[in-house]
């Protein structure tokens, strides 16, 4: 069963504008993780984030994680274009898997 | 630097008929692997994982099977394809539970 819940399912924004997504989760875990798949291509990480840690940032990502309400946010800043794609977060509950969410399609409009 | 091939890029495939996807990874030893499946417009589904050769853990029942002849290889089987197989298959590998590599994927569609 999934654990990662993305809210919301889709999202279309202006170029330059900044996109937010939330990810749920269910159980305790050891990290939670981001990735992106641009349509028919395989995932590529984004960012890892430690259950220690409370927030991340790499480039025009940035992302937060609440252990108390288990949940976690991916912030894009300035979007383009070529952002269109879809995101989804993972969570490392432990014993070397992932579970995935169902995703968030991000589209960005020039 | 590490690398992950998978073959072949789609594949179309009768009811019935068998299945063997291949996935290998170049440039590191003793690595994770995993077997997801993805329907069109959803999240992952883990299929399978291995954490050594020969050892496989099955997620979900079906009748898909998996293998791991080397330590660089992950294979995916069936015997008999079922119409509800089709989908976009990805293949990956970790380190423990930290980042994952994908593959390309194979785009399966049995008819």
């Amino acid at each position: 069963s999934q654990q990662g819940e993305e809210d919301p399912q889709a999202l279309s924004i202006q170029e330059g504008e900044n996109a937010t997504m939330n990810c749920s989760y269910k159980t305790s875990i050891n990290n939670l993780q981001w990735y992106r798949q641009n349509s028919g291509r395989g995932l590529v990480h984004l960012i890892l984030i430690r259950s220690n840690e409370r927030e991340k940032h790499s480039g025009r990502l940035r992302v937060t994680l609440d252990t108390s309400k288990k949940s976690s946010s991916l912030l894009i800043t300035a979007s383009r274009a070529a952002d269109t794609a879809s995101y989804f977060c993972a969570t490392a509950p432990g014993g070397n898997k992932l579970v995935f969410g169902a995703g968030t399609i991000l589209r960005v409009k020039s | 630097s590490q690398t992950i091939h998978q073959w072949p890029a789609t594949l179309v495939q009768p009811v019935g008929s068998p299945l063997s996807l291949e996935c290998t990874v170049e440039g590191t030893s003793n690595p994770n692997l995993y077997w997801y499946r993805q329907a069109a417009g959803r999240g992952l589904q883990l299929l399978f994982y291995s954490v050594g050769i020969g050892q496989i853990s099955s997620e979900v029942p079906q009748n898909l099977s998996a293998s791991r002849p080397q330590d660089r290889q992950f294979i995916l089987s069936s015997k008999k394809l079922l119409l509800s197989d089709s989908g976009f298959y990805l293949c990956a590998w970790s380190v423990l539970d930290g980042e994952q590599f994908f593959g390309p994927g194979t785009r399966l569609t049995v008819l």
